[in-house]
C-alpha cells in the first residue's frame, strides 16, 4: 500500500499474556520508529531503526519489550507478561532516510492495546 | 535533563483569529524541528519543517518560526477555522524524533 500499515488495529488481551504488533512502512524507507500514545499524552519513543545499523532501543521500558525488523522492512514490536500499564497506542513511522536528513516521518493509524 | 515542553493547556480560540502554539527545549541542539497535527484516534500527520539556520516558514495559512537563542519554535495558524481543531505536536532531531506531548487546539464557529 502507501502508506505505514500496522495490525492489529486492536487488540484485547488478558494480563500477562505476550502480544505481537506489526507495522509494514512505506516501501524503500530505510528508518522505522516505534512510539507508545497513552491517552491524553504526548509520544513516547520506543525504538528506532535505521537500515542495517544497530537500532536505538533506548525508549523501550522495559525488558518485557522488543522489537525487530526483518530485511530492513516489516517489523514486529513483542511485548512479553503484558501489564496494565502496558496499555496504549502503539504507533509506528517510517521515513525515507535517517532522522538527521529531516525527511518526513509517516506515521500509520496505530494498533490500539488494552490490557485487562 | 533533556526536555521538549508544549503548552499543556488547551488553546481555545475563536474562527478568524490567530492561534499561536509553542515549543520550547531543553539541552537539545536540533537541526531542525518539525510540527505535525493529530486527530482523534489517528496517527500524526507532518505539517511543517523548519531547519536550525532558518528564522521562518510558512505554508498557506501556517507559519513557524525557530529561534535556537531561546531554545523556542513558535507555531502560528491565521485565520483559523474550525477543521483546524486538533492537536499539534512538535518533534525536533535529536538522534532520533522526539516528539512533544502536544496542545489541544479547538476554533469555536
Amino acid at each position: 500500500g502507501a502508506g505505514v500499515s500496522q495490525s492489529p488495529s486492536n487488540k484485547v488481551t488478558e494480563k500477562g499474556k505476550d502480544v505481537e504488533l506489526r507495522c509494514d512502512p512505506i516501501s524503500g524507507h530505510t528508518a522505522l520508529y516505534w512510539y507508545r500514545q497513552s491517552l491524553g499524552q504526548g509520544l513516547e519513543f520506543l525504538i528506532y531503526f535505521q537500515g542495517n545499523s544497530a537500532p536505538d532501543k533506548s525508549g523501550l521500558p522495559s525488558d518485557r519489550f522488543s522489537a525487530e525488523r526483518t530485511g530492513g522492512s516489516v517489523s514486529t514490536l513483542t511485548i512479553q507478561r503484558t501489564q496494565q500499564e502496558d496499555s496504549a497506542v502503539y504507533l509506528c513511522a517510517s521515513s525515507l532516510t535517517d532522522s538527521a536528513s529531516g525527511n518526513t516521518i509517516y506515521f500509520g493509524e496505530g494498533s490500539w492495546l488494552t490490557v485487562v | 535533563s533533556q526536555k521538549i515542553e508544549q503548552n499543556s493547556e488547551a488553546l481555545n480560540i475563536q474562527e478568524g483569529k490567530t492561534a499561536t502554539l509553542t515549543c520550547n527545549y531543553t539541552n537539545y541542539s536540533p537541526a531542525y524541528l518539525q510540527w505535525y497535527r493529530q486527530d482523534p484516534g489517528r496517527g500524526p500527520v507532518f505539517l511543517l519543517l523548519i531547519r536550525e539556520n532558518e528564522k521562518e516558514k510558512r505554508k498557506e495559512r501556517l507559519k513557524v518560526t525557530f529561534d535556537t537563542t531561546l531554545k523556542q519554535s513558535l507555531f502560528h495558524i491565521t485565520a483559523s477555522q474550525p477543521a483546524d481543531s486538533a492537536t499539534y505536536l512538535c518533534a525536533l532531531e535529536g538522534g532520533k524524533l522526539i516528539f512533544g506531548q502536544g496542545t489541544e487546539l479547538s476554533v469555536k464557529p
